[in-house]
């Protein structure tokens, strides 16, 4: 399983634009990026995910590069719920069944 | 969305007991159930991955006799803490994959909301 590296902490204020980058040297053919985010005392949830290129949803957009070697979770316009610890994992997607392992992620603190 | 539950959501026990803990899929069934534990301010940690009708696989480390899992359906998955030290005090979170048969995003896993135990 590719193992990710994460910024440990990021500060933002509300209203901007929060853009966190994980790094996957060792991505495999058919691994996909995956973003969680989890706020004390309860699971994570699920973001967003991709493969290339750029995905977007309600929530976040995922960029991923050509060599895709990392990838970048943005957050648009943050407010003060969005502080939380964001998780980005790999893995593959003909596994459905298969076991993520989570990283030491990236603890986001916003202030007003 | 899918829906995982836990019971008991936060537990208090005192050292040498055991503590069973389930993890439930409420609107869907689940392929494979993972179990994770998470101490303060670190990351998860895999346990184990429990199927249902086999005996789950336990990561390196993780003694199987100690933390017995019992995957009896497609809807529930249990982990007990056999007797119970002070240093099993933990957030023990499951999650539960979703069986499909279609294009689905790959290693979609739903996580139930944890669970606190503190062994006195």
């Amino acid at each position: 399983l590719a193992k990710t590296t994460q910024p440990i902490s990021m500060d933002s204020y509300e209203g901007q634009e929060v853009n966190i980058t994980c790094s996957h040297n060792n991505i495999a053919t058919n691994d996909y990026i995956t973003w969680y985010q989890q706020f004390p005392s309860q699971g994570p949830r699920f973001i967003i995910q991709g493969y290339k290129t750029k995905v977007t949803n309600e929530v976040a957009s995922l960029f991923i590069p050509a060599d895709r070697k990392s990838s970048t979770l943005s957050l648009p316009r943050v407010s003060l719920s969005d502080t939380a610890v964001y998780y980005c994992l790999v893995g593959d997607v003909r596994n459905q069944g298969g076991k993520l392992i989570f990283g030491q992620g990236t603890e986001l603190s916003v202030k007003p | 969305g899918a829906v995982v539950s836990q019971h008991p959501s936060w537990v208090i026990c005192k050292s040498g007991t055991s503590v069973k803990i389930e993890c439930r899929s409420l609107d869907f069934q689940a392929t494979t159930m993972f179990w994770y534990r998470q101490f303060p301010k670190q990351s998860l940690m895999l346990m184990a991955t429990s199927n249902e009708g086999s005996k789950a696989t336990y990561e390196q480390g993780v003694e199987k006799d100690k933390f017995l899992i019992n995957h009896a359906s497609l809807t529930l998955s249990t982990l007990t803490v056999t007797s119970a030290h002070p240093e099993d005090s933990s957030f023990y979170i499951c999650s539960a994959s979703l069986r499909t048969s279609g294009k689905r995003r790959s290693n979609e896993q739903f996580f139930g909301p944890g669970t606190r135990l503190t062994v006195l």
